[in-house]
C-alpha cells in the first residue's frame, strides 16, 4: 500500500497570503489528522477529520482551516500568513481514529517557510 | 488533559550498547501509549504501541518498550544500538474521550549512536 502523501513538500510565502496544503491517506483510511512541528512548541494537534466532518479541534486560530472530501482526501489552509506560521505541516491518517488500537501513519510533511 | 514528559532532550550511546529512551505520561483514563522515530526532513514512522496486555511491546527494527503502570512510564529500548538509529524520537499519548484521534506528543529525544 502507498503511504501517506501530502503536497506540496516545500512551500515559500510572503506575510499576508494565504495557503492550501494537502494530504492523501493511506487508501481505506478514513481518518485524517493534521498536526504542526515547530521548534519551539514541538508537535501540535491541529484538527481532525472523518467523513467529511472536523471531530477534534486544537488550540489555534481561525486562520487554520481543513477540509475532507468525499475520498477521505484533506486539504487544509492559513490564511493571513505571518511568520510564526513557519513550520513542517504533518498529516497523518488511520483507519477511523476512535478504536484504541488505531495507529496513526504519518505522511512527509510540508515545509512552509513564512518571509 | 493527557501529557507526556521526555526528561532528556539528547541521548548520546556508544554502537553496540543497549538504548534507553525515556517517556513518562499523565492521563486520567486507560493510557495508549505510542513512539515514533523521526529522521531529518521526514515525517514520523510508528514503531511500536501499547494499548493493553503484555507489559512488554516489541517494535520495528529491534526497538521494544515496557510499560509500566506504576510508575507511570513507557521507555523505549533496544539491546545493541546502531549507528542509523541517531534521530529524533517521540513518545505520544492518546486517550479516547469523546471520540477522535488525537495524540499528544513529548517533546522528543534526540538518539545519537557514536562509534
Amino acid at each position: 500500500k502507498a503511504g501517506v502523501t501530502q503536497t506540496p513538500r516545500y512551500l515559500i510565502k510572503t506575510r499576508g497570503q494565504q495557503v492550501t496544503l494537502s494530504c492523501s491517506p493511506i487508501s481505506g483510511h478514513r481518518s485524517v489528522s493534521w498536526y504542526q512541528q515547530t521548534p519551539g512548541q514541538g508537535l501540535q494537534f491541529l484538527f481532525e477529520y472523518f467523513s467529511e466532518t472536523q471531530r477534534n479541534k486544537g488550540n489555534f486560530p481561525g486562520r487554520f482551516s481543513g477540509r475532507q472530501f468525499s475520498n477521505s482526501r484533506s486539504e487544509m489552509n492559513v490564511s493571513t500568513l505571518e511568520l510564526g506560521d513557519s513550520a513542517l505541516y504533518l498529516c497523518a491518517s488511520s483507519p477511523a481514529g476512535w478504536r484504541a488500537a488505531d495507529t496513526q501513519y504519518f505522511g512527509p510533511g510540508t515545509r512552509l517557510t513564512v518571509l | 488533559a493527557q501529557s507526556v514528559a521526555q526528561p532528556e532532550d539528547q541521548v548520546n550511546v556508544a554502537e553496540g550498547n543497549p538504548l534507553t529512551v525515556k517517556c513518562t505520561y499523565s492521563v486520567s483514563g486507560n493510557p495508549y501509549l505510542f513512539w515514533y522515530v523521526q529522521y531529518p526532513n521526514r515525517g514520523l514512522q510508528f514503531l511500536l504501541k501499547y494499548i493493553t496486555g503484555d507489559n512488554l511491546v516489541k517494535g520495528s527494527y529491534g526497538f521494544e518498550a515496557e510499560f509500566n503502570k506504576s510508575q507511570t512510564s513507557f521507555h523505549l529500548k533496544k539491546p545493541s544500538a546502531l549507528v542509523s538509529d541517531s534521530a529524533l524520537y517521540f513518545c505520544a499519548v492518546r486517550v479516547l474521550t469523546g471520540g477522535g484521534n488525537k495524540l499528544t506528543f513529548g517533546t522528543g529525544t534526540q538518539l545519537k549512536v557514536e562509534l
